[in-house]
């Protein structure tokens, strides 16, 4: 069955510092996993998506099949970055399977 | 980006009673979404809404407790049926990206908010 965990509920960094937010998955088929961010009294909204291995907003995320992850980094916080993010891998038929997420706190 | 709203935003019901939540998109989509995020918890998908046909339902979710309907390409409605404190929770609609997308994005709704007494 497909799991995707999301080890930290919470994480806070400085404004400035790097920042890791952490994603693994179980699938047995060919993964698609997804970045998605939800800011304070905002939708969720897609970030990023491995397939395009795309920069947005100074995040990238690699998917590494060998450790089955798809870390999601940013080499500088800012205070805007603040918000929860989920990983999300999706197994077929636009089923997405989410992780319980992470809220990103960047101190000023 | 697709338009989503969703009605209502919020409300707050008894025990044993039955909300509809409607989604309402600005454009026409092959597939519409139903999940359920419960306090503290991620989100779960409930049911894929498929004009024309029946939705097809998670694990876990059956539809005499979340019947759904799909009238059109543009609208979709959720019915949490004799609600029970457990229930309480965000329910959002979301939709495949299609064209606007070259990927299988989904766009999210702003959610509904239930709590059940």
């Amino acid at each position: 069955a497909q799991r995707v965990t999301q080890p930290e509920k919470l994480l806070s960094v400085f404004k400035g510092a790097p920042v890791e937010l952490k994603c693994n998955y179980s699938y047995s088929g060919s993964p698609e996993l997804f970045w998605y961010v939800q800011y304070s009294r905002q939708r969720l909204q897609l970030l990023l998506r491995h397939i395009s291995r795309e920069s947005i907003k100074g995040f990238t995320a690699d998917l590494n099949k060998g450790e089955t992850s798809f870390h999601l980094k940013k080499p500088f916080a800012q205070e805007e970055d603040s918000a929860m993010y989920y990983c999300a891998l999706e197994t077929g038929a636009n089923n997405l399977f989410f992780g319980t997420g992470t809220r990103l706190t960047v101190i000023p | 980006s697709a338009v989503i709203s969703q009605k209502p935003s919020r409300d707050i019901c008894q025990r044993g009673t039955s909300l509809t939540i409607q989604c309402q998109v600005d454009s026409q989509v092959t597939m519409m979404f139903w999940y359920r995020q419960q306090p503290g918890q991620s989100l779960t998908l409930i049911a894929t809404a498929n004009q024309g046909s029946e939705a097809t339902y998670e694990s876990g979710f059956v539809i005499d407790k979340f019947p759904i309907s799909r009238p059109n390409l543009t609208f979709s409605t959720l019915t949490v049926s004799n609600m029970s404190p457990e229930d309480s929770s965000i329910y959002l609609c979301s939709v495949d990206g299609g064209q606007r997308s070259s990927y299988n994005e989904q766009f999210f709704g702003p959610g509904t908010r239930l709590t059940v007494l």
